[in-house]
């Protein structure tokens, strides 16, 4: 069975700090995708990365895929409090179809 | 555009009676995906459809769940009977058809089973 193992599972920290998020699994993935999920809502999709080493940006988050594509990392630089929510990695595997594998969340609280 | 829609968005029920939740994907989209969320084990796929047609239910606990897609626009999940460990939020997801993986979810329904 694969997993993804999220860390940490809390976060909570003051408005302006930069934080780093971290998504493993011993599987390879042939793609990994970072969500966000606000209370009451479904998961948006934030990027989708395909490659190992692969880094992409979208404003003052940066994401990171392993060189194995095996591991991902999330940082976010100056966070603010709309940045508060719950971030989901998932990964997608030939070896389960291509389903999408979701690890067990972080939950970022940021503090104004 | 309009987002994937869910309802009901909330349901309370008691043990044994049928739940239905519904679901309209987004328009186009080829894929249909239907999700559980609780806290202990996370987000777990039910069942999915392509092009109206079941794919893989392996996430599907047991009998008592079954899902629908009588066509493009509408889906059903449905419990029957439900149990009390059902209770969960369970999302549907859509996705287009040369982007499996990016999946666009509906806002959910809560549902609790006393």
């Amino acid at each position: 069975t694969q997993l993804l193992e999220q860390s940490p599972q809390f976060l909570s920290i003051q408005e302006g700090e930069n934080l780093t998020v971290y998504c493993n699994s011993s599987s390879v993935f042939s793609s990994l995708q970072w969500y966000r999920q606000e209370p009451g809502e479904g998961p948006v999709l934030l990027v989708t990365v395909v490659t190992g080493g692969e880094v992409k940006k979208l404003k003052r988050l940066t994401f990171q895929f392993g060189d194995a594509r095996k591991d991902s990392s999330l940082h976010i630089t100056a966070a603010q409090p709309g940045d508060t929510g719950l971030y989901l990695c998932a990964g997608a595997s030939r070896y389960q179809g291509g389903k999408l594998i979701f690890g067990q969340g972080t939950e970022l609280s940021v503090k104004p | 555009d309009a987002g994937v829609i869910q309802s009901p968005r909330h349901e309370v029920t008691e043990m044994g009676q049928e739940v239905t939740l519904r679901c309209k994907p987004i328009s186009g989209h080829d894929y249909l995906f239907w999700y559980r969320q609780t806290m202990m084990r996370g987000l777990e796929l039910l069942i999915y459809f392509n092009n109206n047609v079941p794919i893989d239910d392996s996430g599907m606990p047991e009998d008592r769940f079954s899902a629908k897609m009588p066509n493009a626009s509408f889906s059903t999940l449905k419990i029957q009977p439900s149990e009390p460990r059902d209770s969960a939020v369970y999302f549907c997801a859509s996705s287009p058809r040369d982007r499996f993986n990016e999946q666009f979810f509906g806002p959910g329904t809560r549902l609790t089973v006393l």
